[in-house]
């Protein structure tokens, strides 16, 4: 069974433009999370996508959107991209509500902001 | 609010002893906690998992944890470390779909 896909691997931006980053959820699974994963910050909540409703948002501003599509996979926008942008995006999926189902993580897309 | 806090940043044993990972967390309700690990340039797995019940929890890769109310804790513990369990290790909770992590513990394996 194929685990939780992220595409690209790497992106290079520069201050100002917009980033896309893709994630495919396993299959049968229908809630899609992005996390933030930035040197010296940890891990942080960015959003929870569950059958295509964004249902929790982390502390993060607007610019900072997505969406979830009908086949489940997810898409991560960032706009006017700022130099502390730069980090590693993960995407996990989990059979609906997690905390009580198991999320599985993607291997990242590292962001990087010029 | 919830809140992990991981008090230590870098812990290093040797191959063969025994590991503790401290853990201790912030949440209104019984929590939902989870330990992850992260190796160099991969994604999070999980190791264990408490939602209720009995308060030590078996994990993967011979971990376990035990949550402890009291004090708001929820430690990883491995009886004989082995060199492969070098990584980052990440205590979490969650709520509503919102998990928040501990800013991580850094495990170095001596030989």
């Amino acid at each position: 069974e194929a685990g939780v896909t992220q595409s690209p691997t790497h992106l290079i931006k520069t201050r100002g433009q917009q980033a896309t980053l893709r994630c495919s959820p396993i299959s049968g699974h229908t809630s899609v999370y992005w996390y933030q994963q930035a040197l010296g910050l940890g891990l942080q909540f960015l959003l929870w996508y569950d059958e295509g409703e964004e249902r929790n948002r982390g502390n993060f501003p607007p610019r900072f959107s997505g969406r979830q599509f009908p086949n489940y996979s997810s898409e991560l926008n960032v706009n006017a991209l700022e130099l502390e942008d730069s980090a590693l995006y993960l995407c996990a999926s989990s059979l609906g509500l997690a905390g009580y189902n198991e999320q599985f993580f993607g291997p990242g897309t590292r962001l990087t902001v010029l | 609010a919830q809140s992990v806090t991981q008090p230590d940043i870098h812990i290093t044993v040797s191959e063969g002893a025994s590991l503790e990972l401290r853990c201790n967390y912030s949440y209104g309700a019984t929590p939902y906690l989870f330990w992850y690990v992260q190796s160099p340039g991969q994604g999070l797995q999980l190791l264990l998992k408490y939602f209720s019940g009995d308060t030590l929890v078996q994990g993967i890769k011979g971990f376990e944890a035990e949550f402890k109310r009291s004090q708001s804790s929820f430690n990883l513990r491995k009886p004989s470390v082995h060199w492969s369990d070098a990584a980052e290790y990440f205590c979490a909770v969650d709520s509503r779909g919102k998990s928040t992590f501990g800013d991580g513990t850094t495990l170095t394996v001596k030989p």
